[in-house]
């Protein structure tokens, strides 16, 4: 069964860094473009960042640009979003997602999404 | 302010038709046909049910359908059901500015 799988959200304060992984199995990972879509509670869903399968192609939201790095591990099977900067605005769960695609957008899969708090 | 503009809300009775609509610009909608949409029931994960304008992936109900004239897609959900009561969100690929997915506002769907 494929399963996306995100980790490392939290509580952490205005100006901190996180990284955020995602997990994938049950599909062959390095054939995908994968994206990370974030979302307030009770407000809409916000595309985040992008990353080609062999990772030599990344795209970022503006709000986000020069302050994140999308990445992936195909030999672990796993993406990663660090986050430097972190401002209250960037609080929100944010999801994993495969693009069924072609990088696209067409996001066929999401993971249970990890929150992440920025407190100021 | 989101870059695609749907309507806040709509409504309809069971077994009725609906159609939400997704305007976007020439950057969007009007240029690539990788529109998508996703439902999202209360506290779930979203879900795509339709792609590339008008393509429903496996498993997605027939009563959901997708279209595209200009810079407005629209998603139509034929024979309303109580269980398809919930927010929708429309996206594009995009090449304006450095974003290259960009979402609608969504739309919370009543059905009466």
């Amino acid at each position: 069964e494929m399963q996306l799988v995100e980790s490392g959200g939290g509580l952490v304060q205005s100006g901190g860094s996180l990284r955020l992984s995602c997990a994938a199995s049950g599909f062959t990972f390095n054939s995908y473009w994968m994206h990370w879509v974030r979302q307030v509670p009770g407000k809409g869903l916000v595309w985040v960042s992008r990353i080609n399968k062999d990772g030599s192609t990344t795209n970022y939201a503006d709000s986000v640009k020069g302050r994140v790095t999308i990445s992936r591990d195909n030999a672990k099977n796993t993406m990663y979003l660090q986050m430097n900067s972190l401002r209250a605005e960037d609080t929100a769960v944010y999801y994993c997602t495969r693009d069924e695609v072609i990088g696209s957008g067409s996001l066929g899969h999401w993971g249970q999404g990890t929150l992440v708090t920025v407190s100021s | 302010q989101s870059a695609l503009t749907q309507p806040a809300s709509v409504s309809g009775s069971p077994g009725q038709s609906i159609t939400i609509s997704c305007t976007g610009t020439s950057s969007d909608i009007g240029t690539y046909n990788y529109v998508s949409w996703y439902q999202q029931h209360p506290g779930k994960v979203p879900k795509l049910m339709i792609y590339e304008v008008y393509n429903r992936p496996s498993g997605v109900s027939n009563r959901f359908s997708g279209s595209k004239s200009g810079n407005t897609a629209s998603l139509t959900i034929s024979g309303l059901q109580a269980e398809d009561e919930a927010d929708y969100y429309c996206s594009s690929y995009t090449h304006s500015s450095t974003n290259t997915v960009v979402f609608g506002g969504g739309t919370k769907l009543t059905v009466l």
